[in-house]
């Protein structure tokens, strides 16, 4: 079966810190993935999406990045984390055309 | 461009009544929807969805959603409510030609015994 992992589960940095928030999916190949970050407990933004390796489209200009060095793992970064970069972040995974993501079970981030 | 609407920021029930989540779409294609819950510092979990076929469709827990396509809605729906129902609930929309999921701003739902 497929599961994905994401860590760390919470986090505080310092303003000016980098950041690398890592997401992993096994079971599947090929998979589409996703960063999505979620304020104050209600909707999702989508930040970056990822078809294949190496293939990043983003959605937001921000101060974040992302990269997918493997078929199964989508790395989430920042040089210089910033207040505003606060939130919970959510990584998620879904196959073919249809089928529903699924995500792992987050990282709530605090800078401060 | 795709964009999902959920009416109600927060739904009140009491426990063992029926409960409705509303949630509304646009699509330029045909619309595959899903609906998620989230519990608190959780990430989301998949309820159910609608490809295509019955527009009546059952999902974990005792839910169900009814697509209407004439009124682009897909309502959330379970016949006797739970306390531990009480989470966050999101509706989300995806056409046929993306790759991407819209949420919506999610509808609070609280179970009162």
């Amino acid at each position: 079966s497929q599961t994905i992992h994401q860590w760390p589960a919470t986090l505080v940095q310092p303003v000016g810190s980098p950041l690398s928030l890592e997401c992993t999916v096994e079971g599947t190949s090929n998979p589409n993935l996703y960063w999505y970050r979620q304020a104050a407990g209600r909707g999702l933004q989508l930040l970056f999406y990822s078809v294949g390796i190496g293939q990043i489209s983003s959605e937001v200009p921000q101060n974040l990045s992302a990269s997918r060095p493997q078929d199964r793992q989508f790395i989430l970064s920042s040089k210089k984390l910033l207040l505003s970069d606060s939130g919970f972040y959510l990584c998620a995974w879904s196959g073919a055309s249809g089928t529903e993501a699924f995500f792992g079970q987050g990282t709530r981030l605090t800078v401060v | 461009a795709q964009s999902v609407a959920q009416p109600e920021d927060q739904v009140n029930v009491a426990e063992g009544n029926p409960l409705t989540v509303k949630c509304t779409y646009s699509v330029s294609g045909n619309p595959y929807l899903f609906w998620y819950v989230q519990y608190p510092n959780r990430g989301l979990q998949f309820l159910l969805k609608y490809i295509t076929g019955d527009n009546l469709v059952k999902g974990s827990y005792g839910f169900e959603a009814e697509f209407n396509k004439s009124q682009t809605s897909f309502h959330l729906k379970k016949p006797s409510a739970l306390v531990s129902d009480s989470a966050l609930y999101f509706c989300a929309v995806k056409d046929n030609y993306g790759q991407n999921f819209v949420f919506g701003p999610g509808t609070r739902l609280s179970v009162l015994p």
